[in-house]
């Protein structure tokens, strides 16, 4: 079955480590997404890509990094920069360019600082 | 930079109708989705509409009104399972094409 598969689900890190969220896709989709949301909250976006090798920055970039080196894969890298990290984090993919290109979600990874 | 608003909370009986309503403000538009959000649980696509009108699914529908950066969905028979988040989300092309999501309306559906 076509997905796309987040992990770990849960991840606690110590403050002033980096760490890496896995974002794997098998539905063949050029444009991958990251997304943050707080408690109550709406998704806001931190990095997104349309092709491979390629990616933007969002509304809230800093303290975060991204790589793009395979269609499949979109890693997020949440580092010390990032003042306040403990969210919920969502990865997306969906189809690249204009027309209905609705977004298929990751089930997220939810990421505690202790 | 994109503008979206959404009631923040929202309360209907089960059976009823509700409308949740959206206002944005973008360049760029390329078109309009909702999505449903259980507590702790990734999205799920509900609708999308890109021209003026309304467009039906079931127990769903959703209009849009480009000319007024307005939109809605309209949920009828509500059932208790209904509770959740409602997401309006804008895809622009601003140097690149990207979804742009609102903070959400939570309904609550009681008995």
């Amino acid at each position: 079955d076509g997905g796309i598969t987040q992990s770990p689900k849960y991840l606690f890190r110590k403050e002033g480590q980096n760490v890496t969220l896995s974002c794997e896709q098998n539905l063949n989709h050029d444009a991958m997404y990251w997304y943050r949301q707080d408690p109550g909250q709406g998704l806001r976006l931190i990095y997104y890509s349309q092709i491979v090798n390629d990616f933007q920055k969002g509304d809230i970039a800093e303290g975060y990094s991204v790589s793009r080196e395979k269609k499949e894969s979109f890693p997020l890298t949440v580092t010390s920069a990032q003042k306040n990290p403990t969210a919920f984090y969502l990865c997306a993919s969906s189809t690249a360019g204009g027309g209905r290109a609705e977004a298929f979600f990751g089930q997220g990874t939810r990421l505690t600082v202790v | 930079g994109q503008n979206i608003d959404q009631p923040t909370e929202m309360t209907a009986t089960e059976g009823a109708i509700v409308q949740i309503n959206c206002t944005y403000q973008t360049s760029g538009f390329n078109g309009l989705f909702w999505y449903q959000q259980h507590a702790g649980e990734a999205p799920t696509f509900l609708s999308y509409n890109v021209l003026d009108g309304l467009e039906e699914k079931g127990r769903f529908s959703s209009f849009l009104s480009r000319s007024k950066g307005y939109s809605y969905l309209l949920l009828k028979e509500l059932q208790m399972k209904d509770s959740a988040s409602y997401l309006c989300a804008v895809r622009a092309h601003t140097g690149g094409f990207k979804t742009i999501f609102g903070a959400g309306t939570r309904l609550f559906v009681k008995a």
